[in-house]
């Protein structure tokens, strides 16, 4: 059966750090990966999306960049974080035109 | 621009009451509506979509594009109900889905 991975769970970093999240699925091949944040208050935003191995589209211009080294790992990065990256991080998946599938989350906080 | 909208953010209702999640959208094309629900300490998962026209745990949730709006309804509330619910639209079905805000259902016993 398919997983999908998310680390870290939480992570506190100071204004002006670098950031790398990563995600992994199993049991599935070419999977569509998606990045969402959920920022407090309000509903969740799609970040990046990805079909394939180096294809990212960004969503919304931003701090952040991903990248999909490999076929089931798709890597949320940031060279210096802002205090508005704080927030809840979903890492999903799907099948093509399917159901998407969430990993557990990170909770972000920059302080 | 919002392309979800879900009203209420906190709902309260007593078990065996019936329960009604409003959303509406904003797309002229031919939209693909979802209903997602992440439960206490569990990850966000999909309840129903509108194309499979299914009842999922006594959920169902019809699309009325004169309305432009995808509620979702359930007449007697359980206390496992209580989750946060968020409905979700993907145009044309590119799968990139747009959330709402989410709604916290409380079901009091």
């Amino acid at each position: 059966s398919q997983t999908i991975h998310q680390w870290p769970a939480t992570l506190v970093q100071p204004v002006g750090s670098p950031l790398s999240l990563e995600c992994t699925v199993e049991g599935t091949s070419n999977p569509n990966l998606y990045w969402y944040r959920q920022a407090a208050g309000r509903g969740l935003q799609l970040l990046f999306y990805s079909v394939g191995i180096g294809q990212i589209s960004s969503e919304v211009p931003q701090n952040l960049s991903a990248s999909r080294p490999q076929d089931r790992q798709f890597i949320l990065s940031s060279k210096k974080l802002l205090l508005s990256d704080s927030g809840f991080y979903l890492c999903a998946w799907s099948g093509g035109l399917d159901t998407q599938y969430f990993g557990p989350g990170t909770r972000l906080t920059v302080l | 621009a919002q392309r979800v909208t879900q009203p209420e953010k906190l709902l309260s209702v007593f078990k065996g009451a019936p329960v009604e999640l409003k959303c509406n959208y904003s797309y002229s094309g031919s939209p693909e509506l979802f209903w997602y629900v992440q439960y206490s300490r569990q990850r966000l998962q999909l309840l129903l979509r509108h194309i499979s026209r299914e009842s999922i745990k006594g959920f169902t949730a019809d699309l009325n594009k004169g309305e432009t709006s995808f509620h979702l309804k359930k007449p007697f509330a359980q206390e496992e109900d209580s989750a946060m619910y968020y409905c979700a639209l993907s145009e044309d079905g590119n799968n990139r889905l747009a959330f709402g805000k989410g709604n916290q259902v409380v079901v009091i016993p």
